[in-house]
């Protein structure tokens, strides 16, 4: 089955860039997106189609994807982004959704 | 203002069927792709099922195959899945989620646990 690889966490300090990686197969067809998670609330999106911003969500988020990779970065991180961090997308048929393995962010 | 809220969670024995419903507002649900996310105890996030519009298209992660259906009813503007045969790893937190190219709102989710 299709997977995506992330790294399980990343560490930065307040105002430092943070970059989540999340690599597929199918990424170079395929777009990716990306979910923000806090404890005990839902998921919510932050990157679409690569590298769009929904709105409401601060500028300093911000994608982008090249060949079988996909990266969220957040720059100039602050302490309200800690939160765990999901890529999603699709298989190669556009059929079956799958999300990476997601990423603790700490912002300390 | 867009919701969606999930029901129909609970307890239930390994073997065991239970049926989850997501009552959809603030758009027109006929016209998305819906889906059922789910998320295990201190684990990550896990696709499990997309349905068309008309309900003409299903498409189910692996592991639930022959054993979960999603349907939906548009006139009721409601989602549901059907569990049957639950093991203890479909334990987790079940979202719903409406679909614009990918998961875009979500609900806040209801929790399934099968323990004995």
């Amino acid at each position: 089955s299709y997977e995506l690889t992330q790294p399980p966490s990343v560490s930065v300090s307040p105002g430092q860039t943070a970059r989540i990686t999340c690599s597929g197969d199918a990424l170079p067809k395929k777009y990716a997106y990306w979910y923000q998670q806090k404890s005990g609330q839902a998921p919510v999106l932050v990157i679409y189609e690569d590298s769009k911003r929904p709105s409401g969500i601060p500028e300093r988020f911000s994608g982008s994807s090249s060949g079988t990779m996909a990266t969220l970065t957040i720059s100039g991180a602050q302490v309200e982004d800690e939160a765990d961090y999901y890529c999603y997308s699709t298989d190669s048929s556009g059929n079956l959704g799958v999300f990476g393995g997601g990423t603790k962010l700490t912002v300390l | 203002e867009v919701q969606l809220v999930e029901s129909g969670g609970g307890l239930v024995q390994p073997g065991g069927s239970l049926r989850l419903s997501c009552a959809a507002s603030g758009f027109t649900f006929s016209s998305y792709w819906m889906s059922w996310v789910r998320q295990a105890p201190g684990k990550g996030l896990e696709w499990v099922a997309n349905i068309k519009q008309d309900g003409s298209e299903k498409y189910y992660v692996d592991s639930v195959k022959g054993r979960f259906t999603i349907s939906r009813d548009n006139a009721k503007n409601s989602l549901y899945l059907q569990m049957n045969s639950l093991r203890a790893e479909d334990t987790a937190v079940y979202y719903c989620a409406r679909i614009f190219r990918a998961p875009d709102y979500w609900g806040q989710g209801t929790l399934v646990t099968v323990s004995s």
